[in-house]
């Protein structure tokens, strides 16, 4: 079965910093990796996913996300950051191994100081 | 609209109360999910419908009935819910259920205080 950690409940930069924040994940087959962004009162939105071809996927809002199998990793990062970038962030897995449920992480609060 | 609205955004209903939330998918979907979303925790997929059939059920109580008249609704229906039952239930509809690389679009969920 496939799953997903975010080893970081928070992370702090400030504003105009390089931002990273981490996922790891575990699968049987191949991954399908995405990342989600949950502001305030509000539904998660959709950044950006890995299905195959290039490991470095670009997103919305500036985002970028680095797939590394080896490492079995997808951490999210963003060049300068943004203090409206706060908020809560999710990974999610897919695995196209069966029981092909969507997995998620429990979240990476992210918080941009000005 | 466009998008996936979410109705009522805000419930509160005592422990011997019925009531439903409504879910709309305006993106030409066809599948559906519920989820559970309580703080601290990821997130709990409840239900699947994927071309109105149900396809998941991930051991959710009997308390919680959902119902999927069509590709664009997603009800859920609640009775006798117990205090632990309070949290955001959202709503997300994606192209098909569990597919490959469907991404899923959330609406903006019910906050749920079960008193």
């Amino acid at each position: 079965a496939q799953s997903v950690a975010q080893p970081e409940d928070q992370v702090n930069v400030a504003e105009g910093n390089p931002l990273t924040v981490k996922c790891t994940y575990s699968v049987s087959g191949n991954p399908y990796l995405f990342w989600y962004v949950q502001y305030p009162n509000r539904g998660l939105q959709f950044l950006l996913k890995y299905i195959t071809g290039d490991n470095l996927v670009k997103g919305s809002y500036g985002f970028e996300a680095e797939f590394n199998k080896s490492q079995t990793s997808f951490h999210l990062k963003k060049p300068s950051a943004l203090v409206s970038d706060s908020a809560l962030y999710f990974c999610a897995v897919r695995d196209d191994w069966g029981g092909n449920d969507m997995r998620f992480g429990a979240g990476t609060r992210l918080t941009v100081k000005p | 609209e466009t998008g996936v609205t979410q109705t009522p955004r805000h419930l509160v209903m005592g422990m011997t109360n019925k009531k439903s939330l409504k879910c709309e998918q305006h993106l030409g979907h066809n599948a559906m999910y519920w989820y559970k979303q309580s703080a601290k925790k990821p997130l709990e997929l409840m239900f699947v419908y994927n071309f109105k059939e149900q396809t998941e059920n991930n051991s959710v109580p009997s308390r919680f009935s959902p119902e999927c008249p069509n590709s664009s609704h997603l009800f859920l229906h609640l009775h006798t819910l117990q205090p632990e039952d309070s949290a955001l239930y959202l709503c997300a509809s994606s192209q098909e259920a569990q597919r490959e690389g469907y991404e899923q679009y959330f609406g903006p969920g019910t906050r749920l205080t079960v008193t």
